[in-house]
């Protein structure tokens, strides 16, 4: 069983659309991180959340601790949002360990 | 931005060999770590180093692989004898002491092609 899940695995939008990227987890934890991993392979972090709701731009990333959820929401898409997003999660009793899902592939079109 | 810079950015070599790949930290950052990516995979966690030592291994990291901070600067990863399943794309990753200061700054990568 995977740890993490993220959905949707792919998803195309309309430059200008509201995007909303899921991941679930099954484990305890500590602190959950989106990462963006543009198609030449560099991993940017975008976030870092232990509870609440963060913003940065047209980023915004919420976490439900009790739901095991968590969403991260680009407003007014991009096509330079094209990406891969990614959840990762810090196992509680793992101390510097990350789990990561699988991603998902975003692509904005203009 | 500070930056973590690897090199080399590709790196192809011969089953059996050995190859060190370099990581040089964001230079007030203490806690350091290397994760790979099999090419259509997800990243996977390898080796965390605080303070000179390792401070949490996956399975992943079994004795063909050692790091190393060898003068202050610079975060090395040897594979002692690589194997076809080690072609992976290697980041390194720091980030700064202190509970607040989990965010996490990614090298660009090493992509190493072992044949």
């Amino acid at each position: 069983k995977n740890e993490v899940e993220q959905s949707p695995q792919n998803l195309t939008a309309q430059e200008g659309e509201f995007i909303t990227i899921n991941c679930s987890y099954s484990v305890g934890i500590s602190a959950l991180h989106w990462l963006q991993q543009h198609p030449g392979g560099g991993i940017v972090s975008l976030f870092m959340l232990s509870s609440g709701k963060k913003k940065h731009g047209r980023l915004i990333a919420t976490i439900n601790i009790q739901e095991k959820h968590s969403s991260l929401h680009i407003t007014a898409s991009h096509p330079r949002d094209s990406a891969v997003y990614i959840c990762a999660v810090r196992v509680l009793g793992y101390g510097n360990k990350l789990v990561f899902g699988a991603g998902t592939i975003l692509r904005v079109k203009s | 931005e500070p930056e973590v810079t690897q090199t080399p950015s590709h790196q192809v070599t011969q089953m059996g060999q050995e190859v060190i790949l370099r990581c040089v930290p964001i230079s007030n950052h203490l806690y350091f770590y290397w994760y790979r990516q099999i090419l259509g995979q997800k990243v996977e966690f390898l080796v965390s180093f605080y303070n000179n030592e390792i401070s949490e291994k996956s399975e992943i990291f079994d004795d063909q692989f050692s790091v190393e901070r060898p003068d202050g600067s610079n975060f090395t990863l040897k594979i002692r004898s690589t194997k076809l399943e080690d072609s992976a794309m290697y980041f390194c990753a720091s980030r700064a002491p202190g509970l607040r200061n989990e965010k996490l700054f990614f090298g660009s990568g090493t992509q190493l092609s072992v044949l």
